[in-house]
């Protein structure tokens, strides 16, 4: 089992507000960890939206828009990434990423469609 | 403004070497961490290795014993160098600043094929 799983694909609509999971395997407590969250579009390096540990505890990229927050759900075990008021230009893929004992894990990328 | 610029990838037969360099600009370098992470074509991102301020390197399972990261603070310069290649290390590598990844370079294609 993967150390972080991300949904391959989620789709939502223009103006709308999307919920992309970044789910800790069992046995890793979501409430450990700083989850860091980037966004990819095709044919450009990723760039880093933000971190999330705690409400706290917390940082926006330089430049990234507030409509991109993060939070935690414990009871799922999971680090969220929140775009609200949904654009066109958000079509990406995005990458969660933890550090867990002198390494750095990604999760395998959501694919966000806006349509 | 920061910039991150990679170099040296290439085609290479498994077995094979190469050496990965990112020019570092427009950040106090030698104070910052530094990493590389790859991509394989049409796949996600996987950390390959971090460089600490004062030399502490950490690596992948994947590249242990086969990568080499270092950084000439001098230089302003971060370098990967990379042995016994293997078809799967075919990738773009990123150079990457900070624990955050807050600034990431375009990349250089490493191709590793006979």
């Amino acid at each position: 089992q993967a150390v972080l799983t991300q949904p391959s694909s989620l789709s939502a609509s223009p103006g709308a507000s999307a919920s992309l999971t970044c789910t800790l395997r069992s046995g890793i407590s979501v409430d450990s960890y700083t989850i860091y969250w980037y966004q990819q579009k095709p044919g450009s390096p990723p760039q880093y939206l933000l971190r999330y540990k705690s409400d706290s505890d917390k940082q926006q990229g330089s430049g990234v828009p507030s409509r991109f927050s993060g939070s935690k759900d414990a009871s799922a075990n999971a680090g969220i990434l929140l775009i609200s008021g949904l654009q066109s230009e958000d079509e990406a893929d995005y990458y969660c990423m933890i550090w867990r004992s002198s390494a750095l894990v990604f999760g395998g990328g959501t694919k966000l469609t806006v349509l | 403004e920061v910039q991150l610029v990679e170099s040296g990838g290439g085609l290479v037969q498994p077995g094979g070497s190469l050496r990965l360099s990112c020019a570092a600009s427009g950040f106090s370098f030698s104070t910052y961490i530094m990493n590389w992470v790859r991509q394989a074509p049409g796949k996600g991102l996987e950390w390959v290795s971090y460089i600490s301020s004062t030399g502490t390197k950490y690596y992948a399972d994947s590249v242990k014993g086969r990568f080499t990261i270092s950084r000439d603070n001098a230089k302003n310069s971060l370098y990967l160098q990379m042995n016994n290649l293997r078809d799967e290390d075919t990738a773009v590598y990123y150079c990457t600043r900070d624990v955050d990844h807050d600034y990431w370079g375009q990349g250089t294609l490493a191709t590793v094929s006979s």
